[in-house]
This record gives structure tokens, sequence and C-alpha cells, in this order.
């Protein structure tokens, strides 16, 4: 079993659409998860981090269910911009080391 | 203008060559990192080093080696007994005051066999 798992897509949506991500993680003892954002052949950028009461951030929500241990990202609204790939990604360990899942792709269309 | 620096963008590396990669951050980070990305793969943990003078191997480490003189760099070597060195190289560093702190990222340097 992967320790990151998220499903590759891709999600075709129309502008305008609300669109939710759902990423699983096994390790139970991981301490802190982010949501990134990857355009092509570009690196990884901070979309935002996830807390435990769940967090948003403008069109973006992000909430976490450690008893289920999976992070899910909604996006509302969505812009033609948003399209890439958004990395699911959990910290474990003191020296924050990251496990990266393969990333959900994201296709906004006219 | 704060930011972490990969050089170069594309490296070509002929059979047997080492070739050194580039990471210098001027963030006053602490920890610095490298990751690997295949095609289609989740990023990949090679090296990390949270204090100078001092690192740790990641997940694939093999074949690479790298150095912490310096708090502001980083440098990873891909020597000649990493065999399947193609790959996008990402470097990213990060402030460490605790595991919410996020990571932050270069801009990548494309490696190719010749």
């Amino acid at each position: 079993r992967k320790e990151v798992e998220q499903d590759p897509g891709p999600f075709n949506v129309p502008e305008g659409a609300t669109v939710a991500f759902n990423c699983t993680y096994s390790n139970s003892a991981s301490q802190s998860f982010f949501w990134y954002r990857q355009d092509c052949r570009k690196e990884p950028k901070l979309l935002m981090s996830v807390y435990s009461s769940g967090n948003e951030d403008g069109r973006f929500t992000a909430q976490l269910n450690r008893a289920s241990q999976y992070i899910s990202l909604l996006i509302r609204d969505s812009k033609l911009s948003d399209s890439a790939t958004y990395l699911c990604v959990v910290a474990t360990g003191t020296a924050s080391k990251l496990t990266f899942g393969t990333g959900t792709r994201l296709q906004v269309t006219l | 203008d704060g930011g972490i620096t990969q050089s170069p963008k594309y490296l070509f590396r002929k059979e047997g060559q080492n070739v050194t990669l580039s990471c210098e951050q001027n963030l006053n980070h602490d920890a610095m990192y490298w990751y690997r990305q295949d095609p289609g793969q989740g990023l990949r943990l090679i090296y990390y080093s949270q204090i100078v003078n001092d690192f740790q191997k990641g997940d694939i480490a093999e074949g690479y080696s790298v150095s912490r003189e310096k708090k502001e760099s980083f440098p990873l070597t891909v020597t000649s007994a990493q065999k399947n060195p193609t790959a996008f190289y990402l470097c990213a560093s990060r402030q460490d005051r605790g595991p919410n702190q996020p990571q932050h990222f270069g801009d990548g340097t494309r490696l190719s066999i010749l």
C-alpha cells in the first residue's frame, strides 16, 4: 500500500464547477498535511496547509480526518487557471520528511 | 528577492560522469532537501539536511552524494553509480520551527543522459 494515495484523474470540469479531491495516508503518526499545486514541468508550490479543524483560503477548502486518515481539497467556482496537478503531501517525524502523493490532475474547460 | 535558486536548469550527463546540481537559498532556512521526480510519479526524497555539516539519507540515496558546508548551500552530486539519473531534480528548504512549517521549492534541474 502506498503511503499517500490519490486518484490520478484527470478530473475534467467546466468553469464555475465545484470539484473535490481526496487523499488517504497510511502512517497514523503523520503530523502535518499540505496541498501543493504543480503546473506542467514546474516546481510544486504550496497551496495550503491542512489543519485539524479544517481551513479555507478563498475558493479553496481543506479538511483533515485523522480517524479515517484522509485529507480533502474542495475548489469552488473553478477557473481555467486552476488547471494543474494537485499534490497531497504528508509530513512525518522531527525532520518533517515529506511524502508526496502522485497527484490528481485537474483540467478546467470553458 | 528571497528564494531558492537551482542551477543549471538543464544538464546533460555522459556515461561514467559525475555531475553536481547547485541549490542556494537566502531565506535563512535551517533545513534543506533534495527530491527526484520521474514522469507520472510523486517526488521521492534523496537526501536532507537539518543543520550545517550534517545530512541524512532519504528513500533513494544510492548513487547520490551531498554536502552542507554552508547554511545557504546544499549541492547534490549525481555519481556514475546512479544508473538511471534522468529525472527532474527539486531542491527545497524549510524553516525548522516545528512540523507545521511547509517546504518551499526551487524551480528544478532537468538532468538527461547523453
